[in-house]
């Protein structure tokens, strides 16, 4: 069982569509993440939620809207979307409250192209 | 701004050490220092992370300077296996967040 899946691996879409990503995570943990790596392979936390709360928030352009249903799911929604939001996106989730001594679990990736 | 600087890459040989080296000078004292590693096409994979002693797992070793300024992360044997980026990374212990530095691409030479 794959503990950390994102759904669609690969997304190629249109500027100015809308699109979702999907991640669930069967480990029973309490804190979910949305990373993004750019072309250059740089890595940086969007989004963290810790039992459907949010609690990072990092500038990310409010195209971007994570939502939580319970706390083994975290989609992110992406609006109106731009030739820059092209990029490998993260999901992770770690097992408590998101404490940084905590070890975090990543989902395979989901590749959006933005044509 | 916290950050971690790495070299661009590395080479080993198979079934040598290798150690691969991190400079987090802005590091401060609730600060954890991490390291992942991203396979081609997959996802960071956890190696190791520690506070202020040096640590050892089945993966690997770090050793943290005492001033905590950088770390090492050994591999004590590699494989072909090994070859991956290696991400050294502040954990901030004042947002939550992780920091990821740029990596360094291990090449393993058979």
């Amino acid at each position: 069982d794959t503990a950390v899946s994102q759904t669609p691996k690969y997304l190629v879409t249109q500027m100015g569509n809308d699109k979702s990503i999907k991640c669930e995570q069967n480990l029973g943990h309490d804190t979910m993440y949305w990373y993004k790596q750019d072309s250059k392979k740089f890595l940086k936390i969007m989004f963290s939620y810790n039992n459907k709360e949010l609690i990072i928030n990092e500038t990310v352009p409010n195209r971007f809207s994570p939502k939580s249903p319970d706390k083994a799911h975290l989609n992110l929604h992406i609006n109106s979307l731009e030739l820059g939001d092209s990029a490998v996106y993260f999901c992770a989730s770690s097992q408590n409250s998101g404490l940084v001594s905590e070890t975090q679990y990543f989902g395979p990736g989901t590749r959006l192209l933005v044509l | 701004d916290a950050k971690t600087t790495q070299p661009n890459s590395m080479e080993s040989n198979e079934e040598e050490p290798v150690h691969l080296p991190c400079n987090h000078s802005t590091i401060s004292g609730t600060d954890y220092i991490h390291w992942y590693r991203q396979l081609p096409s997959q996802g960071p994979e956890y190696v190791i992370h520690g506070l202020t002693s040096n640590v050892n797992n089945r993966m690997a070793s770090l050793a943290i300077a005492e001033d905590r300024k950088s770390s090492t992360l050994i591999l004590h044997r590699a494989t072909l296996r090994d070859a991956a980026v290696y991400y050294c990374i502040l954990g901030l212990g004042n947002t939550g967040k992780l920091i990821f530095g740029q990596g360094t691409t291990l090449q393993v030479k058979p």
